[in-house]
């Protein structure tokens, strides 16, 4: 596609419930990125890819969250056993040309 | 580490007004910035970017900012603000090892365009 797809566009999960988020980048961007926007705050950083390599995971809050890119392509963001805190909508973005391309974002709404 | 600071959380203008949103940031070295402006629901568009040369940089939709080495601020104006501009703005620094892809956003202004 012509941009950055994301899916589902809204999640909600009980909590303790394992959920999966789904990003498809600009086709051949080379790198891929997650940040996590909580309500009335700017995006922080989760991690990034450059093509099937995890290259940063600082940003990752705990190890229940988890990222892979397997094919250097679609990547999936997972969040095992999710809490309130979890909450906040994931953005992805695959860059190109120095900048960075964003998806929509996927709304997690853990209850 | 790299910090972003916009000083304002709310700012509000007259249609036709001039626009200047602030951003402070805090880089060890020379900083890649970047203005992204994000809707209600959307995820975030870029307006302009900094790496290095021209210290005035001209983005979309109008809009340019000024990158000041000395005050390390980037701050971002339009001469006329038109009522579709109202949104969340963030400014943000990349870091140079990862193409600028790495970056720290301050927690966003939200624009609000009074008719």
């Amino acid at each position: 596609g012509a941009g950055v797809s994301q899916s589902p566009r809204y999640k909600v999960a009980k909590r303790g419930q394992d959920v999966a988020l789904r990003c498809d980048p600009i086709s051949g961007h080379v790198s891929l990125f997650w940040y996590q926007q909580a309500l009335g705050q700017g995006p922080e950083f989760l991690t990034y890819f450059q093509n099937e390599a995890q290259l940063d995971k600082s940003g990752l809050p705990s190890d229940r969250f988890f990222a892979e890119r397997p094919e250097g392509s679609v990547s999936t963001l997972k969040i095992q056993r999710t809490q309130q805190e979890d909450s906040a909508v994931y953005l992805c973005a695959s860059s190109g040309g120095g900048r960075l391309f964003f998806g929509s974002g996927t709304q997690l709404s853990v209850l | 580490a790299q910090s972003v600071t916009q000083p304002d959380i709310h700012i509000t203008v007259s249609e036709g007004a001039s626009l200047e949103l602030r951003c402070n940031y805090s880089y060890g070295a020379t900083p890649y910035l970047f203005w992204y402006v994000q809707s209600p629901g959307q995820g975030l568009q870029l307006l302009l970017k900094y790496f290095s040369g021209d210290t005035l940089v001209q983005g979309i939709k109008g809009f340019e900012a000024e990158f000041k080495r000395s005050q390390s601020s980037f701050n971002l104006r339009k001469p006329s603000v038109h009522w579709s501009d109202a949104a969340e703005y963030f400014c943000a620094v990349g870091e140079v090892n990862t193409n600028a892809g790495k970056s720290t956003f301050g927690d966003g202004t939200t624009l609000t365009v009074k008719p």
